[in-house]
């Protein structure tokens, strides 16, 4: 298993901020994840971060807007840019510790854009 | 195009009874399926998984059955207790290597003590 910290848990922000989401993980991962939930959604997939190369973003999610860093194995961060009320979310980081394994999720981060 | 679909918004259950909280998907591709509960303000938790090749798994009070020709799978929980109130997310992906997972919409449920 592993253990997921994501900072912060909740943020009110202003349109046309941004704001950076950080995930740390308690063990070396391969495959790190970020996915989105909007209000009575389900979960989608932003994009999917290799550490040493460019995050690969899923039909929807463009880089410009949702920049992503991935420094190491433990850590990643998700940056929402130039917000907007559509942007008001739960994101979420996730991980795979293996091949055919369950995803593990951090707690999710609440965004609200004023 | 929601590939993997939960059509139950929400189940209430008498605590003791069965659940049954039901999912069904489209894309022929996916091999791999998983079901996550989640409570308020917490990250979806891993419940229990099936790969295309069983009709069954089972883990304690869990039960998650899969019809390939339908298309559908379920997932049991007996006894229902209190503490399984939460929202169930039935998720699908490929298998072999690390796989896109596809969420459905989840179901709330509600087990009344």
């Amino acid at each position: 298993s592993a253990v997921i910290s994501q900072k912060p848990s909740r943020d009110i922000c202003q349109r046309g901020t941004s704001l950076t989401i950080q995930c740390q993980v308690d063990s070396q991962v391969t495959m790190m994840f970020w996915y989105r939930q909007q209000p009575g959604q389900s979960l989608t997939l932003i994009a999917t971060a290799n550490q040493g190369s460019e995050a690969t973003y899923e039909s929807g999610f463009v880089i410009d807007k949702f920049p992503i860093s991935r420094p190491n194995l433990t850590f990643s961060t998700l940056t929402v840019s130039n917000m907007s009320p559509e942007d008001s979310s739960i994101y979420l980081c996730s991980v795979a510790t293996g091949a055919n394994t369950e995803a593990f999720f951090g707690q999710g981060t609440r965004l609200t854009v004023v | 195009d929601q590939q993997v679909k939960q059509n139950s918004p929400s189940l209430s259950v008498q605590e003791g009874r069965i659940s049954i909280l039901n999912c069904d998907y489209t894309n022929s591709m996916f091999d791999y399926f998983l079901w996550y509960k989640k409570y308020p303000a917490e990250g979806p938790t891993f419940l229990i998984s099936i790969s295309s090749i069983k009709d069954k798994n089972e883990d304690g009070r869990f039960t998650v059955f899969l019809n390939k020709s339908a298309k559908h799978l379920s997932l049991h929980i007996v006894p229902s207790q209190p503490g399984d109130s939460a929202v169930y997310f039935c998720a699908a992906s490929g298998y072999g290597g690390y796989q896109k997972v596809t969420f459905g919409t989840g179901t709330k449920l509600q087990v009344i003590p």
